[in-house]
């Protein structure tokens, strides 16, 4: 089992430029977040889906922000046109079942840099 | 909204000494979760406490969940280096999955 695998590791970009994260969750697991960390705000919740389909988008900050599922395996967070204060790193968890003894697996994430 | 909330948020102690973090939130739950992040990296579960009472341990460290007073603890015995970290609980509210986490408690072992 790879884990869940996000990439790319790092990604630095300019202000106005599109930046694409992406996320492969884990084989069987039916739920896929997407989380931001950052010194201010600290982890937070930014979309969530059940079986591909976006449940809860409350979390996203803006318009700029969109996010995908087109199958199972993969999922994409992008941010169009892109900001400095979106400098944070940004992490994909999946899991099988919540609510049952299982946890949620998190990626490595992405330390996204907007200059 | 789900408030979770830690303390300490920092805390410096010495090692063989045993200390506990306090993690409350404000809605119903019996879904708990503790993690770990090392600096510069992702989470890693410690603990899945899913059940008024629920009480688990790995090596050094135990977790405990009381769902009526809305509190989790994480006990640290005999603190070792090797157990420097964040410490992060996370809480799930009963009618949805939206997985929300404490603010942290950066937990530092003094030799």
């Amino acid at each position: 089992d790879a884990g869940v695998i996000q990439s790319p590791r790092h990604e630095v970009t300019e202000m106005g430029q599109e930046v694409t994260l992406r996320c492969k969750p884990i084989s069987g697991h039916d739920y896929l977040f997407w989380y931001r960390q950052t010194m201010m705000r600290g982890l937070e919740l930014l979309i969530y889906f059940n079986n591909n389909v976006p449940i809860d988008d409350s979390g996203m900050p803006e318009d700029r922000f969109s996010a995908k599922m087109p199958n199972a395996s993969f999922s994409t967070l992008k941010i169009q046109p892109s900001e400095p204060r979106d400098s944070a790193v940004y992490f994909c968890a999946s899991s099988p079942l919540p609510g049952q003894a299982y946890g949620y697996t998190f990626g490595s994430g992405t330390r996204l840099t907007v200059v | 909204e789900l408030k979770v909330e830690q303390n300490p948020l920092f805390l410096s102690m010495q090692e063989g000494k045993n200390y506990t973090i306090y993690c409350n939130y404000s809605t119903t739950s019996d879904r708990l979760y503790w993690y770990r992040q090392d600096p510069g990296k992702s989470l890693e579960s410690l603990f899945v406490l899913l059940s008024n009472g629920a009480v688990k341990q790995e090596g050094r460290l135990m977790a405990s969940l009381d769902t009526k007073a809305r509190l989790s603890t994480l006990h640290i015995t005999a603190a070792v280096h090797d157990l420097s970290a964040t410490y992060f609980c996370a809480v799930v509210p009963f009618g949805n999955e939206k997985l929300t986490f404490g603010t942290g408690t950066r937990l530092t072992i003094i030799p």
